[in-house]
């Protein structure tokens, strides 16, 4: 498949293990952000997203925590499978039209 | 299978040359997204449009344009090509004019040689 970003950041758990992936975000006035998955040789996919005035939101195995005063972003995956490995992009949006993605981190999963 | 689709795949062209490259978004989205992904760079939005009219931009070169026709599917044109163009280039459609949920394509790997 295709590689992307062969110089990501790069998260090793263990199988049933909990993965913890953090992301930074940069505009203040973004209200609402998306966690993408990225598979090799597929286009990014939809996670989960959460709004600015939440905090936390959770959806099946995955849970998003948002803390707006240092603008930090992070990703939990309960029980970590082997078909959780893949790139993972933050991204965040202020309203408008246009969505800026964070750089990615890549998450191996260890059977 | 997003539903959005995305051809060529995979395309080989020599520098200074022009491609076209096409997208057909999801039954009933409205909303087209175009991307650049590279290695060294992730994801760059490049331009949006809704329903057949620009609607964003983003870090799109000159030497590149999209359209968006009736039917709803965009192109995707690249002209003048460098080497430095060589990327996958995504799709992506939603219903609205606001990037939530969107759906992305697989994908057309250009390598300009």
């Amino acid at each position: 498949g295709e590689s992307v970003g062969l110089h990501l950041p790069t998260l090793s758990v263990q199988e049933g293990d909990n993965s913890i992936i953090n992301c930074a975000y940069s505009n203040s006035a973004s209200d609402y952000f998306i966690w993408y998955k990225q598979e090799s040789g597929k286009g990014p996919q939809f996670i989960i997203d959460i709004r600015s005035n939440m905090d936390k939101r959770q959806g099946q195995r995955v849970t998003v925590l948002l803390n707006k005063t240092v603008k930090h972003l992070s990703l939990q995956i309960a029980a970590t499978q082997p078909g959780d490995s893949a790139v993972y992009f933050c991204a965040e949006n202020t309203g408008g039209f246009k969505t800026i993605f964070g750089a990615g981190t890549r998450l191996f999963v260890k059977a | 299978d997003s539903g959005v689709t995305q051809t060529p795949k995979h395309l080989i062209t020599a520098t200074g040359q022009r491609v076209t490259l096409r997208c057909s978004p999801r039954s009933g989205d409205l909303s087209v997204y175009w991307y650049q992904q590279s290695l060294d760079q992730g994801l760059q939005f490049l331009i949006q449009y809704y329903n057949g009219e620009e609607r964003a931009k983003g870090n799109i070169l000159e030497r590149f344009s999209a359209q968006q026709f009736p039917d709803l599917h965009s192109e995707l044109n690249l002209s003048s090509l460098e080497l430095g163009d060589s990327a996958l280039y995504f799709c992506a459609s939603s219903f609205t004019g606001k990037n939530t949920e969107a759906f992305f394509g697989q994908g057309t790997r250009l390598t300009v040689v």
